[in-house]
């Protein structure tokens, strides 16, 4: 079983908002990302953990705040985001030290 | 110069046809190679993974590699209607979590 889930599938939020995103996979993958994808561009990393630990951050503003609670789990926190953080959330996964990651169906995200 | 160059496309092809998606690179220490297909609104679901140089088949996939060259290949046979989506090659290094992505090609194959 090759799955990543995602949920929400779709979320449309308020600057003022909190809401968080969630990733699960069962695959006993100990590296977990998140990515973001505008439209008509390829994925950008933001986060990524390693044996639940944040082992990247790519410069991500503090808006977006992850949380890895064990080997299956993913949040991403969003609070005060902009219009301009917008996109598709995509979750992946992968062996600790392999070199293809899964991707889940990702969480649409609309900021109004 | 971009890590990953690859055509953005649209690339429109006949149901029947054969594919030919690629990229080229710039960083010889890239040694893994693979290729994505995302639908349109979905996640990128990996379809081929290769290491180093050589050929890799899988049905009506073969992905191909030339690190002398630094280009490579995915190759459809038999084109489906269903395979219209975008294609994205993804790079990497031993030991490294960060994939590069080229910026994904989108093939249309018309019935």
């Amino acid at each position: 079983d090759t799955e990543v889930t995602q949920t929400p599938k779709h979320l449309v939020m308020g600057m003022t908002n909190k809401k968080s995103l969630k990733c699960e996979q069962h695959m006993g993958h100990r590296a977990m990302y998140w990515y973001k994808q505008k439209a008509k561009k390829p994925p950008e990393l933001m986060f990524v953990y390693s044996y639940e630990k944040l082992s990247i951050n790519e410069s991500v503003p503090s808006r977006f705040s992850p949380e890895c609670p064990n080997s299956s789990l993913l949040n991403l926190h969003l609070h005060a985001l902009q219009p301009e953080d917008s996109a598709l959330y995509l979750c992946a996964s992968s062996q600790s030290k392999g070199v293809t990651q899964y991707f889940g169906p990702g969480t649409r995200l609309l900021v109004l | 110069q971009k890590e990953v160059e690859q055509d953005p496309g649209p690339l429109s092809v006949p149901e029947g046809a054969i594919v030919s998606l690629n990229c080229t690179y710039s960083n010889s220490a890239f040694q893994y190679f693979m290729w994505y297909r995302q639908y349109s609104r979905k996640g990128p679901e990996l379809l081929m993974y290769t290491y180093s140089s050589g050929n890799k088949e899988d049905g009506r996939f073969t992905a191909q590699v030339d690190k002398s060259s630094k280009y490579i290949s995915l190759f459809i046979r038999d084109s489906q209607p269903s395979d219209s989506a975008t294609y994205l090659c993804a790079l990497t290094n031993t030991g490294f979590q960060k994939l590069v992505f080229g910026t994904g090609t989108r093939l249309l194959v018309s019935p």
